[in-house]
């Protein structure tokens, strides 16, 4: 069974960049998965940030996407989360996830989230 | 942006009651649809995919229901576990877009 494990600073410095690596085990990030980022700020719901395919191929949320990048490492089985010039609207807690065909997409593993704040 | 409108956001119940959530697509996403309960500090939980499939290990008093533009996820005999909050989210175009939560508390 697939498990997904965030890490990453836990305090950015507004303007700074916000970078967060998912570590996959007891499955290849080669799979036929999409690899996903998913937020949610204290108290509200869930956001989705965006995805990749092991090929490299990204999805994101137009909200986001003149600030983020997502990368995978097949050397490393993981997938990384780069977000720009952030501020203090970016404090969340940051999960990575994956999703498949079979489950129409639907992301049925997740980490146990990361909480990342924004703050000087 | 596909609009995923949940309603209601809050609802009351007791134990054993019968629930139903409903969640409007902005555009016809087929059967794109998925079911998610999060417990307070944890990662959410994927319930229900395509629409009305079980996820492995979900128990069957959850059940899933609809295509095109409107979706209900029920729950029958509401359990004290249950009393948290449930999201939909349309995974048919990207963004792969929420809605924005009903939360389910104890009358």
């Amino acid at each position: 069974q697939v498990q997904l494990q965030e890490s990453g600073p836990g305090l950015v410095k507004p303007s700074g960049t916000l970078s967060l690596t998912c570590a996959v085990s007891g499955g290849s990030i080669s799979s036929s998965n999409w690899w996903s980022w998913v937020r949610q700020p204290p108290g509200k719901g869930l956001e989705w940030i965006g995805e990749i395919y092991h090929s490299g191929s990204t999805n994101y949320s137009p909200s986001l996407d003149s600030r983020v990048t997502i990368s995978v490492d097949k050397s490393k089985n993981q997938f990384s989360l780069n977000l720009r010039s952030v501020t203090a609207a970016d404090t969340a807690v940051y999960y990575c996830a994956s999703a498949d065909l079979n489950h129409y997409y639907g992301m049925d593993v997740w980490g146990q989230g990361t909480t990342v704040n924004v703050s000087s | 942006d596909i609009q995923m409108t949940q309603s209601p956001s809050s609802l009351s119940a007791s134990v054993g009651d019968r629930v139903t959530i409903t969640c409007r697509a902005s555009q016809t996403i087929g059967n794109f649809l998925n079911w998610y309960q999060q417990k307070p500090g944890k990662a959410p939980r994927l319930l229900i995919y395509a629409a009305s499939a079980l996820q492995s290990g979900v128990p069957s008093r959850f059940s899933g229901s609809g295509a095109g533009t409107d979706f209900t996820l029920t729950i029958d005999s509401l359990q004290p576990e249950d009393f948290v909050t449930y999201y939909c989210q349309q995974s048919y175009y990207t963004p792969r877009t929420f809605g924005q939560g009903t939360k389910v508390d104890i009358k």
